[in-house]
């Protein structure tokens, strides 16, 4: 069965400083991952997606993500966060089927 | 384009009224979904519609009923609200399966269930 983990559910960073929020999936064929970002009160809004091809997919404001098989992870990084970037993160993995399974979420908080 | 819209925004309900909720897209999109939203549980499917007049069962249907007769809307149905239903609900629509294809979504309803 599908399923996403998204193991840290808060994370906190300063301003400037990198970013990594981890995302492991479980699916028996070749997945299709995302990346969503949710501002607070805000729906969501697609950050990057990966379907084939280079394992290292650049999306929206400055986010890259890289799918690595070999451990189940698709894990979203930026070099430099902004404090705009304080957002709930979901990662969802899709496949051939009608539906997307979302991750539980990581909450990013940026200190000044 | 105004995407994904919801109506409404905020709502109280008591145990046992019912009310609809409203998703219309003007994307041209076949797919259609509602989710809700939980703390700590992520967004989780309750029902979705491949195309014009069908529906499907999602993740967690049960006290929810939906109806899709035009393309561009989707409703979800509270028949008997339980407090369980407080929650934040958002549609989404994708131009083809949403297993491959991006999601819109909407800026979603906040329902309170007293």
């Amino acid at each position: 069965a599908q399923s996403v983990t998204q193991p840290d559910i808060h994370i906190t960073v300063s301003e400037g400083a990198s970013l990594e929020l981890r995302c492991n999936y479980s699916y028996g064929a070749t997945p299709y991952l995302f990346w969503y970002v949710q501002s607070p009160g805000q729906g969501l809004q697609l950050l990057l997606k990966y379907f084939s091809g280079d394992t290292l997919v650049q999306g929206i404001k400055g986010f890259e993500a890289e799918f690595k098989r070999s451990q189940s992870s698709f894990n979203l990084r930026k070099p430099s966060v902004h404090w705009s970037d304080a957002a709930e993160y979901f990662c969802a993995v899709g496949g051939d089927t009608d539906k997307l399974i979302f991750g539980t979420g990581t909450r990013l908080q940026v200190f000044p | 384009n105004a995407g994904v819209t919801q109506t409404p925004k905020f709502r109280v309900l008591k145990t046992g009224q019912s009310m609809t909720l409203l998703c219309a897209q003007d994307m041209n999109h076949e797919y259609m979904y509602w989710y809700r939203q939980d703390p700590g549980m992520g967004l989780r499917l309750i029902h979705y519609s491949v195309g014009e007049g069908t529906t499907a069962k999602g993740e967690v249907p049960d006290g929810y009923n939906v109806s899709r007769l035009k393309k561009q809307n989707f409703l979800l149905g509270l028949e008997s609200a339980a407090p369980s239903q407080t929650s934040v609900y958002f549609c989404a629509s994708s131009y083809l399966g949403g297993g491959q294809e991006t999601q819109y979504f909407g800026p979603g309803t906040r329902l309170l269930v007293l």
